[in-house]
Order: structure tokens, then C-alpha cells, then sequence
């Protein structure tokens, strides 16, 4: 089972570059998250969405775009990369009411910004 | 007051012994309470959910206290396979907040 895939796996960007981070699930999941993991700040929710067609913004979503055109993808933009990007990111996905869900995890994106 | 908050150690503790965590959340409207576990440069994974009674999953315990806003998590008979990073989870709406972790080191 593949569950929650992340690509890349790892990337290098120059600022000002754009790049799109994939986000598939294959277990029909409603809900899809992303988080960026800084060190000693934790995980912070950037975007969510709750079903296909509707996204809202997390904790920290300036920088960032996503759309929810398909239940599986939840594809994440960076416009214009800046260094304060530089972090991990992991998608997750949980069935039903995300509230009540465990969320399950992609292997994560290490994110370079130079 | 930050969302949830946690210790974020390290804790040092010796193999067999007990260690408890606690976690804060501010608000008083959350539904939902989780512990991951978190290894180095690997993603969170679900370690148990926190019902209102409190549960318990082998040697780990966890308990929510609504009136104090904190869940707890407690871990008897440790081992070394234990240490990794411990992160309490809430909801805010359809929001799913994680606290920054707290770090176990499990000593042999």
C-alpha cells in the first residue's frame, strides 16, 4: 500500500524560483494537510483542505498556494522561494472529519533555499 | 498562550523507568487529543489517541484533563526503543495543531 506520497524528496532552489511540491494519497482520504518542520518550532499547519474543491489557510500559509482539484492531490506551490522556506515539509491525509483521525504522513520534502 | 504547549526536554531517563509528559492546549472548544511519536528525520506517526476517560495501549497511558486544559502521556517500563520525540496533538475546528515535541533519550 502506498498511503501518502511526497516528491520530492529532497530539492535546492535558488530564491525567486517557483516550485511545486506533489502530494498523492491512494486511500481515498477527504482530508489533506501540509506542515512545515522547522528545528525547535514543531510542526505548523500551512494549508488544509477538507474535501476536494476546498482549501483554507493554516497557521502559516503566506508564501504558499494549494488547490484540491482531485480527492487524491494535494499539490503545494511556492510562487516565488525565499531562504525563510528553507524546511521540511510533510502532506497528511485522514478520512472522514480530520478532528476525530489519525493523520497519516508522507516521508516529507527537504526543502532548500539558496 | 501559545495553542499547545509542551516541555520540549530532553528527558534523560534510564532504561525500565517511568516517564510522564504533560501537554497544555488553550482551547477550551477542542474535541480531539493525540500522541505521536516522532524518530529522527522520519514523519509523526499516531502512537494513541486521548479519550476523555482516559486509555491505556500496553505500557503507555494517556489521560485529558477538560477543566486544567492539559493531556498526559505516561510511559512505564521504558526502553531503549522508546526514545524518540513525543508530540501532543489537538484540534482547533477542522485545524489539526502539533505541539513542538518533547524529547525522550532513553539510557541504557
Amino acid at each position: 500500500n502506498a498511503g501518502v506520497t511526497q516528491t520530492p524528496k529532497f530539492q535546492v532552489l535558488k530564491t525567486g524560483q517557483s516550485m511545486t511540491l506533489q502530494c498523492a494519497q491512494d486511500m481515498n482520504h477527504e482530508y489533506m494537510s501540509w506542515y512545515r518542520q522547522d528545528p525547535g518550532m514543531g510542526l505548523r499547519l500551512i494549508h488544509y483542505s477538507v474535501g476536494a474543491g476546498i482549501t483554507d489557510q493554516g497557521e502559516v500559509p503566506n508564501g504558499y498556494n494549494v488547490s484540491r482539484s482531485t480527492t487524491e492531490d494535494f499539490p503545494l506551490r511556492l510562487l516565488s522561494a525565499a531562504p525563510s522556506q528553507t524546511s521540511v515539509y510533510f502532506c497528511a491525509s485522514s478520512e472522514g472529519q480530520a478532528k476525530y483521525q489519525p493523520q497519516h504522513f508522507g516521508d516529507g520534502t527537504r526543502l532548500s533555499i539558496l | 498562550r501559545k495553542e499547545v504547549e509542551q516541555d520540549p526536554g530532553p528527558f534523560n531517563v534510564p532504561e525500565g523507568a517511568t516517564v510522564a509528559f504533560n501537554c497544555t492546549y488553550s482551547n477550551s472548544a477542542s474535541q480531539s487529543f493525540f500522541w505521536y511519536r516522532q524518530d529522527c528525520r522520519k514523519e509523526p506517526k499516531l502512537l494513541m489517541s486521548v479519550y476523555s476517560s482516559g486509555n491505556e495501549d500496553g505500557r503507555f497511558t494517556a489521560q485529558l484533563n477538560r477543566a486544567s486544559q492539559y493531556i498526559s502521556l505516561l510511559i512505564r517500563d521504558s526502553k531503549l526503543s522508546d526514545s524518540a520525540t513525543y508530540l501532543c496533538v489537538v484540534n482547533k475546528d477542522d485545524k489539526i495543531i502539533f505541539g513542538k515535541g518533547t524529547r525522550l533519550h532513553i539510557l541504557p
